[in-house]
């Protein structure tokens, strides 16, 4: 569980505001990921980060911007965001990506319970 | 794209009874599945995994079975217990072009006592 960690918990934020989420691992893992988790629906991978360099970017919109300055950080830039991007933000990371046998595991930290008002 | 299916969406079962989760997969280039296991106001957490190669797995009171041709895999709980209840996720990968994992919707699995 402390394998990953997300600051802030919880953020509410107007929809003019710019916030950063961020999250850290201290797995010594070489990728990291952003995931959107709303209600009823699967989760949805954002980016993926290997060796620092962004390696999938699934049609996320440009309000929303990460940043990979090493491989033990990780951070999801936010501005002017719309209330239907009010969900949990989940980081990972996993040892390789793609990875094979157990380096695809991925661990995931608690989350950001983001509300956009 | 891999698009998983996951049934039931809720399951409540009594505490020492066995509970079942069923994803099935579309793309048969997939050949890793794990399954993860939400707590309330926690992150999703690894329980057991399964790869293509292997037709069943078993960790203590967990098992997952794997069939390939049908295209489809399940999480088997034995001896359920309240702290079993959480939200279960399966999930897809392939091992070549998309690496991505793709997840089912989830089920979440209530244990009465």
């Amino acid at each position: 569980e402390t394998g990953v960690t997300q600051t802030p918990r919880h953020l509410v934020m107007g929809m003019t505001n710019k916030k950063s989420l961020k999250c850290e691992q201290h797995l010594g893992h070489n990728a990291m990921y952003w995931y959107k988790q709303s209600a009823k629906k699967p989760l949805e991978l954002m980016f993926v980060y290997s060796l620092e360099e962004r390696v999938e970017n699934n049609s996320v919109p440009s309000r929303f911007s990460p940043e990979c300055p090493n491989s033990s950080h990780l951070f999801l830039h936010l501005h002017t965001l719309q209330p239907e991007d009010s969900a949990l933000y989940l980081c990972a990371s996993s040892q390789d990506y793609p990875g094979t046998g157990a380096g695809r595991t991925q661990y995931f930290g608690p989350g950001t319970r983001l509300t956009v008002l | 794209g891999e698009n998983v299916e996951q049934h039931p969406s809720t399951l409540s079962v009594q505490e020492g009874d066995s509970a079942v989760i069923k994803c099935t997969y579309s793309d048969s280039a997939s050949n890793y599945f794990p399954w993860y296991k939400q707590e309330l106001g926690k992150g999703p957490q690894l329980i057991i995994d399964i790869r293509s190669n292997v037709g069943e797995k078993k960790d203590q009171r967990i098992a997952v079975t794997l069939n390939k041709t049908a295209k489809h895999f399940s999480l088997h709980i034995t001896e359920t217990q309240p702290e079993d209840s959480a939200v279960y996720f399966c999930a897809a990968s392939q091992g070549a072009g998309s690496y991505q994992l793709t997840f089912g919707k989830g089920t979440k699995l209530s244990v009465i006592p």
